[in-house]
């Protein structure tokens, strides 16, 4: 268990919804990433939080967005969903912002139909 | 913008053998750190190893070691002992030493390796 928690684990929506994951960093892990996985794309970095701020950019689609509050749980939305953002999407948290490794969460496995 | 390159698909090993994973990555930074993760099929992502460039020398887990080599760069894995718990996709990961602040600071990860153990 490397003590970050998502939720939902899986979750099954239409096209053109909207949907928000969740995510609960390690405690005392001030740093929160969010990752894509898709068998197209593979593993994406998608953005970073800390510390309740926006610090870095991947490759995330204007569609999206996140935030972290100030307990330091994060949320990323989803909105108007296609089918080819059915996908795994991980969290990760670190405990600095400048980090050497990152504990990952269990993801949730998001299928658009 | 960085890139990791996994040229194996798929390796099988005999449990017990060693067999050694292979990626390169490009960059033209000078200060980064290398990892590789294992994501068995309970999909968890899990840090195997990490080696930071400054280091010339190789990073050890128990059975897991690497062979970095920075002029190369070529950053492999090899296992030695192999297990049957050791079945997963292997992912190489590369991440800047640079502070955040300017471009995206996460991993950029590698296609992935599906290691298969013979029993």
């Amino acid at each position: 268990d490397s003590g970050v928690t998502q939720t939902p684990k899986h979750l099954i929506t239409a096209t053109g919804q909207r949907v928000t994951l969740r995510c609960s960093p390690r405690s005392g892990d001030l740093s929160v990433y969010w990752y894509q996985q898709s068998l197209d794309q593979g593993l994406q970095f998608l953005i970073q939080y800390y510390n309740g701020e926006e610090r870095a950019k991947g490759n995330i689609l204007e569609r999206f967005s996140a935030q972290q509050f100030p307990d330091l749980h994060s949320e990323l939305n989803l909105s108007s969903l296609e089918l080819g953002d059915s996908a795994l999407y991980f969290c990760a948290s670190s405990p600095r912002d400048s980090y050497t490794e990152a504990f990952f969460g269990q993801g949730t496995r998001l299928t658009v139909v | 913008a960085q890139t990791v390159t996994q040229s194996q698909p798929e390796m099988s090993v005999q449990e017990a053998e060693t067999v050694t994973l292979s990626c390169t990555y490009d960059t033209s930074e000078s200060d980064y750190y290398l990892f590789w993760y294992k994501q068995p099929p309970s999909r968890q992502m899990i840090l195997v190893i990490r080696q930071e460039a400054y280091k010339q020398q190789n990073a050890t887990e128990n059975r897991f070691s690497v062979n970095f080599q920075k002029a190369a760069k070529s950053f492999s894995l090899k296992i030695s002992d192999s297990q049957l718990g050791d079945a997963a996709m292997y992912f190489c990961a590369y991440r800047s030493a640079l502070a955040s602040g300017g471009g995206a600071d996460g991993l950029t990860f590698g296609k992935g390796t599906h290691l298969i153990i013979q029993p």
